[in-house]
C-alpha cells in the first residue's frame, strides 16, 4: 500500500533558526495536506497543494509541493516557540481523496 | 460552536472489557474517521465512514466496531480490549466536497 514517509523524525532548533522537513511518498499523490499538532493537542489542518511545483506561504510557513507530486517539505523562517509541535504531512489513499494517508510526522521542539 | 467532540477524554479500563468511545459532529460533515495515535507510527485509520450506515475498514480494523445510525455520531467501540489497544483515539470528520479532515481533542485510553 501507499506510503508516506517523513525526515527528519525529531528536529531541536534555536528560537530565530530555520527548520525543514520534508514529505515522501511512494506514489504520485494528487494532492497533499499538512497538518500541526501541539503538544497534547489534536491535528489541525494548515493547508492543502495540489498543483504540481505549488509553492505556498503562510506568515513565517514555506510549503513545497514536488514536481513530481511525490514530494512535499515545509520550511519555518525564524522558528518561534509557538512553533513547537508535531508536523504531518498526508497524502489521499485512495481516488475519492477522502481517505488520506499520515506521514509518521516531525516533532519540532524550539528551544528559548 | 462545539464542532466535533469526543467523549470520554480519558478512560482506563481492563483486558478483556468492552469500551466504547463516543464521536459528535454538529457541521453535518458527510465523512467521519476514527484513528489511533502511537509513538512512531503517526496516525492510522482505523474506520471511516462516507455517510449514515456506510462504513470501511481502514488500516488497523481488527478488535474494532464502529456504527453510523446518525450523520453526527460515529462511535468506536473495542469489543474485547488489549494492552495493544492502549493509546490515544482520534475522531476526525470532513465535508463531502472537501478533503479536509477537523480532528476532535481525541480520547486517551490505558487498557490495563
Amino acid at each position: 500500500g501507499q506510503q508516506v514517509m517523513q525526515i527528519p523524525q525529531y528536529q531541536h532548533v534555536q528560537e530565530g533558526e530555520d527548520f525543514t522537513t520534508y514529505c515522501n511518498s511512494s506514489t504520485t499523490l494528487s494532492n497533499i495536506q499538512w497538518y500541526k499538532q501541539r503538544p497534547g493537542g489534536h491535528p489541525v489542518f494548515l493547508i492543502q497543494l495540489v498543483k504540481s511545483g505549488e509553492v505556498k506561504k503562510q506568515k513565517r510557513l514555506t510549503f513545497q509541493f514536488g514536481e513530481a507530486k511525490k514530494n512535499s517539505s515545509l520550511h519555518i523562517t525564524a522558528t518561534q516557540t509557538t512553533d513547537v509541535g508535531t508536523y504531518f504531512c498526508a497524502g489521499p489513499s485512495d481516488n475519492y481523496g477522502q481517505n488520506f494517508v499520515f506521514g509518521p510526522g516531525t516533532r519540532l521542539s524550539v528551544l528559548p | 460552536d462545539a464542532g466535533i467532540t469526543q467523549s470520554p477524554r480519558y478512560k482506563i479500563t481492563e483486558t478483556g472489557r468492552q469500551v466504547t468511545l463516543m464521536c459528535h459532529q454538529t457541521w453535518s460533515h458527510s465523512y467521519m474517521f476514527w484513528y489511533r495515535q502511537d509513538l512512531g507510527h503517526g496516525l492510522r485509520l482505523i474506520y471511516y465512514s462516507a455517510a449514515a450506515d456506510i462504513t470501511d475498514k481502514g488500516e488497523v480494523p481488527d478488535g474494532y466496531v464502529v456504527s453510523r445510525s446518525k450523520t453526527e455520531n460515529f462511535p468506536l467501540t473495542l469489543e474485547s480490549a488489549t494492552r495493544s489497544q492502549t493509546s490515544v483515539y482520534f475522531c476526525a470528520s470532513g465535508g463531502q466536497w472537501e478533503s479536509i479532515q477537523y480532528f476532535g481533542a481525541g480520547t486517551r485510553l490505558s487498557v490495563l
